[in-house]
């Protein structure tokens, strides 16, 4: 079983929809929980930043931990078709001697005009 | 504010080949890492420095893949012999400082895309 497990889609929806995206773990020790988003050939960039558990939002954007049921979303609200990009969640535990993130593959997703 | 820079953007080698890929955090980064992303994966930790010194190399491939970060700000990442299984996109991303604080935010270069035929 993967560390991180997260739906490749694609995911196609129109523009103006509401987007859930979703990831799932196993590992107990996460605290840092993250949202990046990655355009075609171009690297990650950091969305959203959440530690432990609870909502955030930032614009069109809202992410959401729950601990207990090791889940964690992202919703973008009023979609439009820049938003179209792959979706990855990281995720890394409190302290420790390293900042590794684990990150879940991604998934892609699609907003049509 | 300038990003992180990586070269080359592209590469294909044949397998056995030499490959060496450059990168060059923003200024002030203390801490780079390589990653490698095969299609239709994320990103996998090879490699972690702070400074000059290596924090994490678990998952580094230690018979083919080498790093070094001398004088601590750019840093190259090598393959010898190449894979076919190498053909991925090697991701270099840099934070400023790590000192237990949680998560840094880490700022990722454009990636070298390696073709290994």
């Amino acid at each position: 079983q993967k560390e991180v497990e997260q739906d490749p889609g694609p995911l196609s929806v129109p523009e103006g929809a509401i987007v859930s995206l979703n990831c799932t773990y196993s590992n107990s020790a996460f605290q840092y929980f993250m949202w990046y988003r990655q355009y075609s050939r171009k690297g990650p960039e950091l969305l959203m930043y959440t530690y432990s558990s609870g909502n955030k939002e930032d614009g069109r954007f809202t992410a959401q931990v729950d601990k207990s049921s090791k889940y964690i979303s992202l919703f973008i609200r009023d979609s439009q078709p820049s938003d179209s990009a792959t979706y990855l969640c990281a995720m890394s535990p409190v302290g420790g001697a390293t900042n590794k993130l684990i990150f879940g593959t991604g998934t892609l997703l699609a907003v049509q005009p | 504010e300038a990003g992180v820079a990586q070269s080359p953007r592209y590469k294909i080698i044949e397998k056995r080949q030499s490959v060496a890929f450059w990168c060059n955090p923003i200024s002030g980064h203390a801490t780079l890492y390589w990653y490698q992303q095969i299609l239709g994966q994320g990103p996998k930790l090879l490699i972690q420095f702070q400074n000059n010194g290596v924090v994490d190399d678990s998952q580094l491939p230690k018979d083919r893949f080498s790093a070094e970060r001398l004088k601590g700000v750019d840093s190259t990442l090598k393959i010898q012999p190449a894979k076919l299984e190498d053909s991925a996109v090697y991701l270099c991303a840099s934070s400023l400082d790590l000192r237990d604080k949680g998560s840094d935010t880490q700022y990722f270069g454009p990636g070298t895309r390696l073709t290994v035929l």
